[in-house]
């Protein structure tokens, strides 16, 4: 059984800080998507990363794909209030279309 | 693009009533849509895979009884919540397959009383 451990499931900071948020596994996956979710809302696609070693920059986010396409990470610089949500990777890896979810970050950024 | 919507968007209804959600592709066809449940604060949770013209795959624990998906047509899956009690009161988003990248619906928050 395939799963993707998040880390950290809750965070608060003061706006400016800077956080990482880790998605591993011991599976490999094919690709490995960043979701950000608000309250009442559906997940909003951020990015898919598909190449080991890959990384992609959204403004002040950062994600990057391992090596070994097992894990991920998130990086936000000089955070803002308007960050705040639950962020969510998941990873695709079988020929089902399936996603497997990590847990969740709920981040909460206080002006 | 690979905008997906649901409807309704929340719905409140009495016990032992029946609930059909919708969740349609907007600019794309979707052979492979997936329906979630999610609980507060959590992450997703996957209750079925629907597939257009074939009967859906639900996870374990899912009774398919309960959870009846229909996926008619391309740009169209419905998820049917029949017998409604206060435990299936929840957060049900669809999402659309587009290459092994998922696109996600508003969400229907479903209140059973």
């Amino acid at each position: 059984t395939q799963l993707l451990e998040q880390s950290p499931q809750f965070l608060s900071i003061q706006e400016g800080e800077n956080l990482t948020v880790y998605c591993n596994s011991s599976s490999v996956f094919s690709s490995l998507q960043w979701y950000r979710q608000e309250p009442g809302e559906g997940p909003v696609l951020l990015v898919t990363v598909v190449t080991g070693g890959e990384v992609k920059k959204l403004k002040r986010l950062t994600f990057q794909f391992g090596d070994a396409r097992k894990d991920s990470s998130l990086h936000i610089t000089a955070a803002q209030p308007g960050d705040t949500g639950l962020y969510l990777c998941a990873g695709a890896g079988g020929n089902t279309g399936k996603l497997i979810f990590g847990q969740g970050t709920t981040l909460q950024v206080k002006p | 693009g690979a905008v997906v919507s649901q409807h309704p968007s929340w719905v409140i209804c009495k016990s032992g009533t029946s609930v059909k959600i919708e969740c349609r592709s907007l600019d794309f066809q979707a052979t492979t849509m997936f329906w979630y449940r999610q609980f507060p604060k959590q992450s997703l949770m996957l209750m079925a895979t629907s597939n257009e013209g074939s009967k859906a795959t639900y996870e374990q624990g899912v009774e398919k009884d309960k959870f009846l998906i229909n996926h008619a047509s391309l740009t169209l899956s419905t998820l049917t919540v029949t017998s409604a009690h206060p435990e299936d009161s929840s957060f049900y988003i669809c999402s659309a397959d587009i290459q092994e990248t998922q696109y996600f619906g508003p969400g229907t928050r479903l209140l059973v009383l």
